[in-house]
């Protein structure tokens, strides 16, 4: 099975950087995502990595290291619109397991002025 | 907007119906895949359709089923319904069975 851990909550400052952590145990690994959802909507596909190391989209960067079961998230120049939940998620690595995620159950992002 | 459509938005019922959610994938995206989201339980894998094939199946309960249809087009079904399958129930899309998945503005069920 998978185990996924993130912290419930952060706190940033408009315009700082903040960086949301995910550690996962896994029975198979083929791949980690990290996606943003704001209350009550739809959860919206951030990034991807399957092999180690940063993966940088515009303000958003994401790093894996695979033989620690770590991810981060990055997220710069932080805009009000940031607030939201930012679920990592962990791609099953069993054959036949399809394309199933499993989700951590996501860090509250409270961007403050 | 993702491209991936449902319906109803909303939906309220009684314990003991039963109900079928629609969803509506991305044009030319192949999978589908249906996930419910509760306070408690965070976002949980049910079940991955490929091209009208079972892919994959998380931990779906026997009295909810799900099929895809040769436009591609699926739909959820949940029987017996109770209490606590009040949630938000999302369908995802991608092309093939292993790209990035792209998820629906969601189903909100209350069972009363």
């Amino acid at each position: 099975g998978q185990n996924i851990d993130q912290p419930t909550e952060m706190t940033a400052t408009e315009g700082a950087i903040v960086q949301i952590n995910c550690t996962y145990q896994t029975s198979g690994f083929n791949g980690l995502f990290w996606y943003q959802q704001h209350a009550g909507e739809a959860p919206t596909f951030l990034s991807y990595n399957v092999l180690d190391g940063l993966e940088e989209k515009g303000r958003f960067s994401s790093f894996l290291s695979r033989s620690k079961g770590y991810s981060y998230l990055l997220l710069k120049e932080l805009q009000m619109k940031d607030s939201a939940s930012y679920l990592c998620a962990v791609r099953d690595g069993i054959t036949g397991g399809g394309n199933k995620l499993t989700f951590g159950t996501g860090t509250q992002l409270k961007v403050e002025l | 907007d993702s491209g991936v459509t449902q319906t109803p938005k909303h939906l309220i019922t009684a314990t003991g119906q039963r109900v079928t959610l629609r969803c509506s994938p991305r044009s030319g995206d192949l999978s589908v895949y249906w996930y419910q989201q509760s306070l408690d339980q965070g976002l949980q894998f049910l079940i991955q359709y490929y091209n009208g094939e079972e892919r994959a199946k998380g931990n779906i309960l026997e009295r909810f089923s799900a099929q895809q249809f040769p436009d591609l087009h699926s739909e959820l079904n949940l029987s017996s319904l109770e209490l606590g399958d009040s949630a938000l129930y999302f369908c995802a899309s991608s092309l093939e069975d292993y790209n990035e998945q792209f998820f629906g503005p969601g189903t909100r069920l209350t069972v009363l």
